[in-house]
């Protein structure tokens, strides 16, 4: 069985501070993880995605997350957040090499402040 | 049409009637799939079609029928809808057998049932 976790709903940051959105998943297989990002009332949009090669995944918009499985995380991150980046934020996993189902996590809110 | 088009954008149904929404994508991607999206709960997958002519059931497809005559649309219908039904609805489509999995997503149907 898979599953995701986004251990916070809500995260508010300064417009250039860094970001850090938290998710820990479960898997009995290689996984393959991404996120993705959804604007108001807009559809998603793919981030960034981990498929079992380079542990450090560089993504869209200067967005990176790092694959640790000791840890069991995949933790979305950005050196300086951005007005633009006021968004909900998904961390889904699937199984590697196999079907396309995702499962999605319930999402984190980011919100910047000027 | 450039990648997936949803009709309606939003609608308002009273219960008990019969509703389709329509989806259809222009890249030729063999997988498609309909997920809703509920505060709190992030998006869960209805029913999916791996290829055209085949369809399958997802986490939550009680109350709802698709089907799959071509590969471009992938068609949802409520048969009889129920105030449960409210949701916001998002097909997505990838390339079923790709390593990565990515689905792209369209812009959502918002609904309403009263």
């Amino acid at each position: 069985a898979q599953s995701v976790t986004q251990l916070d709903s809500h995260v508010s940051v300064s417009e250039g501070t860094p970001v850090l959105l938290r998710c820990n998943y479960s898997s009995s297989y290689s996984p393959s993880l991404f996120w993705y990002v959804q604007h108001p009332n807009k559809g998603l949009q793919l981030l960034l995605k981990y498929t079992s090669a380079a542990t450090l995944v560089k993504g869209i918009n200067g967005f990176e997350a790092e694959f640790k499985k000791s840890e069991t995380s995949f933790h979305l991150t950005k050196p300086s957040a951005h007005m633009s980046d006021a968004a909900e934020y998904f961390c889904v996993v699937s199984r590697a090499y196999n079907t396309d189902k995702l499962i999605f996590g319930t999402g984190t809110r980011l919100q910047v402040f000027p | 049409i450039a990648g997936i088009t949803q009709a309606p954008t939003s609608q308002i149904l009273a219960a008990g009637r019969r509703m389709t929404l329509r989806c259809t994508q222009d890249m030729r991607h063999n997988a498609m799939y309909w997920y809703r999206q509920d505060l709190g709960l992030g998006l869960r997958l209805i029913h999916y079609s791996n290829t055209a002519g085949t369809t399958g059931k997802g986490e939550v497809p009680d109350g709802y029928s698709v089907s799959r005559a071509n590969t471009d649309d992938f068609p949802l219908t409520l048969a009889s809808a129920v105030p449960s039904q409210t949701s916001v609805y998002f097909c997505a489509s990838s390339e079923s057998g790709r390593e990565n999995n990515e689905q792209f997503f369209g812009p959502g149907t918002r609904l309403t049932v009263l």
